[in-house]
């Protein structure tokens, strides 16, 4: 009865590859983001989707396209994998109201060689 | 965009020991909280606190918007405590549709 759960755990691949993350929630919550932690932990929201639209961009290359199926996930793919790819990505999807609460998954850490 | 510091970036305490870490935000928030990374790498949200004070166990937390700080406190301190600890805010005004601001983290590692 995981709440919001991702998988891969761990991915290793080599560069150039094209890979997918997925996530998914049971809360319920209209809201899912993505997020990239660095090597420095440092935590940066990727993008945002609330019920299948997309809400926030950041400054992301092109090469991360994120997909909503329907407001229960949230898929994230790369293309052309580089080097500096490397991080743990969480999904997270919010409880709207008060409290604003965001809930995360387990993360998903890719490895690119 | 909104800037967010954290202090001390890095804290180590004996076990039973009481400790405060504090997170400063450069504008006004309609959303604050705090988090807590295990050695796991899981993040577990601790308080959602955009104003005023909330405790939960040991911990507690108090966030002053006027003077634009929060403040988390941890009593009697234990081995499981460790990890990082992350504050996030979101600002006020507009449409943020929750985007959350990350500080940098407090490290806190806690001897048995």
């Amino acid at each position: 009865d995981t709440a919001v759960s991702q998988t891969p755990k761990y991915l290793v691949t080599q560069m150039g590859n094209d890979k997918s993350i997925k996530c998914e929630q049971n809360l319920g919550h209209d809201t899912m983001y993505w997020y990239k932690q660095d090597s420095k932990k440092f935590l940066k929201i990727m993008f945002s989707y609330n019920n299948k639209e997309l809400i926030i961009n950041e400054t992301v290359p092109n090469r991360f396209s994120p997909k909503s199926p329907d407001k229960a996930h949230l898929n994230l793919h790369i293309n052309s994998l580089e080097l500096g790819d490397s991080a743990v990505y969480f999904c997270a999807s919010r409880e709207l109201g008060i409290p604003e609460t965001q809930y995360f998954g387990p993360g998903t850490r890719l490895l690119v060689l | 965009g909104i800037q967010v510091e954290q202090s001390p970036p890095d804290l180590i305490l004996q076990e039973g020991a009481n400790s405060t870490l504090r997170c400063n935000f450069s504008d006004s928030v309609n959303n604050l909280q705090w988090f807590h990374q295990n050695p796991w790498g899981q993040l577990i949200n601790l308080f959602y606190i955009p104003s005023g004070t909330k405790q939960n166990g040991r911990l507690s937390a108090t966030t002053v918007a006027t003077e634009r700080y929060s403040l988390l406190y941890i009593s009697s301190s234990q081995t499981t405590d460790s990890g990082v600890y992350f504050c996030a805010v979101g600002p006020s005004g507009g449409t943020s549709y929750g985007k959350l601001t990350f500080g940098q983290g407090t490290i806190l590692t806690v001897h048995p």
